[in-house]
């Protein structure tokens, strides 16, 4: 299978502990996106990469996290001292860079839940 | 900000026409109406997009109206596996980051 991976796809901590997701996109895909989804919401931007370098970041997301991308390929999102109100499905997209009507490819995402 | 206005649910008979409209009225030229969807438990996934014809794949037909203001996506003959939600997004031709920003989109349900 060549689509986007994520790992873990669930994850249950306690509040307050670090968790961190992974994502691996298809692998001439260049642009990476970050999302999050909370139950009956659409998802919800956060951040994009082209290769490595981090072009927008949405006001979502908060100094307790944080997304790499350090070598262009898989990128990883850090959520730190989680939140109940963290709880929720991450998704990573990716697409190809292309003159705007690139389609997005996304992972099956990653559950955190939050106790 | 989402800038469609799509109803929340719908139902379909299975092997009928599924028509689900998108309302996109502030839409400007120079911007794309995309459909995705999003099947219970997966990640959103690409159904058609079109900028003013209409436009058709192996999966729906997508009708935009002549001033562009709203369009339907049309899946000829839903079936149970088409339950999802289905996201009607306005997309900048002209978009360097490429990002969707998605709405809380149309549950389709369709029954047996």
């Amino acid at each position: 299978d060549t689509g986007v991976s994520q790992d873990p796809r669930h994850k249950i901590t306690k509040r307050g502990q670090n968790v961190t997701f992974r994502c691996d996109p298809i692998s001439e895909h260049n642009r990476l996106y970050w999302y999050r989804q909370t139950l009956g919401q659409g998802p919800e931007f956060l951040t994009y990469f082209q290769n490595e370098a981090q072009l927008e970041k949405s006001r979502l997301l908060s100094d307790r996290f944080s997304a790499e991308r350090p070598k262009g390929s898989f990128s990883t999102l850090e959520i730190q001292r989680t939140e109940q109100g963290d709880s929720a499905m991450y998704l990573c997209a990716s697409s190809r860079q292309a003159q705007g009507d690139g389609e997005l490819f996304f992972g099956e995402g990653s559950r955190l839940t939050v106790l | 900000d989402a800038k469609t206005t799509q109803p929340p649910s719908m139902d379909c008979a299975e092997g009928r026409a599924a028509n689900l409209p998108c309302n996109h009225s502030t839409i400007s030229g120079n911007e794309y109406v995309y459909w995705y969807r999003q099947i219970h438990s997966q990640g959103p996934q690409y159904i058609i997009h079109g900028l003013k014809n209409n436009e058709t794949n192996e999966m729906a037909s997508l009708i935009i109206t002549e001033d562009r203001k709203s369009s339907t996506l049309i899946l000829p003959h839903a079936t149970l596996r088409d339950t999802a939600v289905y996201y009607c997004i306005v997309r900048p031709i002209y978009n360097q980051g490429g990002k969707l920003i998605f709405g809380q989109g149309t549950e389709l349900s369709v029954k047996p």
